[in-house]
């Protein structure tokens, strides 16, 4: 099927620092998102992307979090500064439609 | 917005027996519903999903029901396999760029 793959599948940062996670989504989709998910636990939606621009975020989506995708490039969300509960795996996700999402293999960020 | 409920969050089934997993939800202007399987360390897959104009919808051991008037949706997995425990994740959407707001989980655990 689809596949949005996602760089770098694991990371390790201080605390305070910047860190930046790339997706690089289905060739021909147009809506992008990221959903943040601590251990086993649920799929947390933080922002979603269209045209260029940002059309909702939640309350997940502190003013520290940034999206942009230039040129059609990777996805990316950059968190800066990075705190420690924003350990979690970050999953990409796009779709053709809106509708039926897919998922990359996810992010795993440690803030120490 | 939307919330979606989801039931039980851990569920253990014998082998060849049948799993069932159940999700509510509030905005009546959903009208998407997918289902995600997850495995662990692995990204959400879809497995099956089912749109407001269907009341039911089978994928070879996998059943999907809605029931709009109570805003209800269900996954009944029949003839389970070992295969099948993993994390199970329902959804709900009621709008192209909002994404899909996700259920809580579900643990099944296939036991022989």
């Amino acid at each position: 099927g689809p596949k949005v793959l996602q760089i770098p599948s694991h990371q390790i940062i201080d605390m305070g620092q910047m860190v930046t996670l790339n997706c690089d989504p289905v060739s021909n989709h147009l809506y992008f998102y990221w959903y943040k998910q601590i251990l086993g636990q649920q799929m947390e939606f933080l922002v979603n992307f269209y045209n260029g621009k940002v059309m909702e975020k939640s309350k997940l989506f502190k003013d520290q979090f940034s999206v942009e995708r230039p040129d059609g490039s990777y996805f990316t969300l950059k968190i800066q500064p990075t705190a420690l509960e924003d350990s979690a795996v970050y999953f990409c996700a796009s779709s053709f439609s809106g509708n039926t999402l897919y998922f990359g293999e996810g992010s795993r960020l440690i803030v120490v | 917005g939307e919330q979606v409920e989801q039931l039980p969050s851990i569920l253990r089934v014998q082998e060849r027996s049948s799993a069932s997993i159940n999700c509510t939800y509030e905005n009546s202007a959903s009208n998407y519903f997918p289902w995600y399987k997850q495995e662990p360390g692995e990204n959400p897959k879809l497995i099956i999903d089912i749109r407001s104009n269907m009341e039911r919808k089978q994928i070879q051991g996998l059943i999907v029901l809605l029931d709009k008037k109570a805003k209800r949706f269900s996954l009944h997995i029949t003839d389970t396999q070992p295969a099948d425990s993993a994390m199970y994740f329902c959804a709900a959407s009621n709008h192209y760029a909002q994404g899909l707001t996700f259920g809580l989980g579900t643990r099944v655990s296939v036991f022989p």
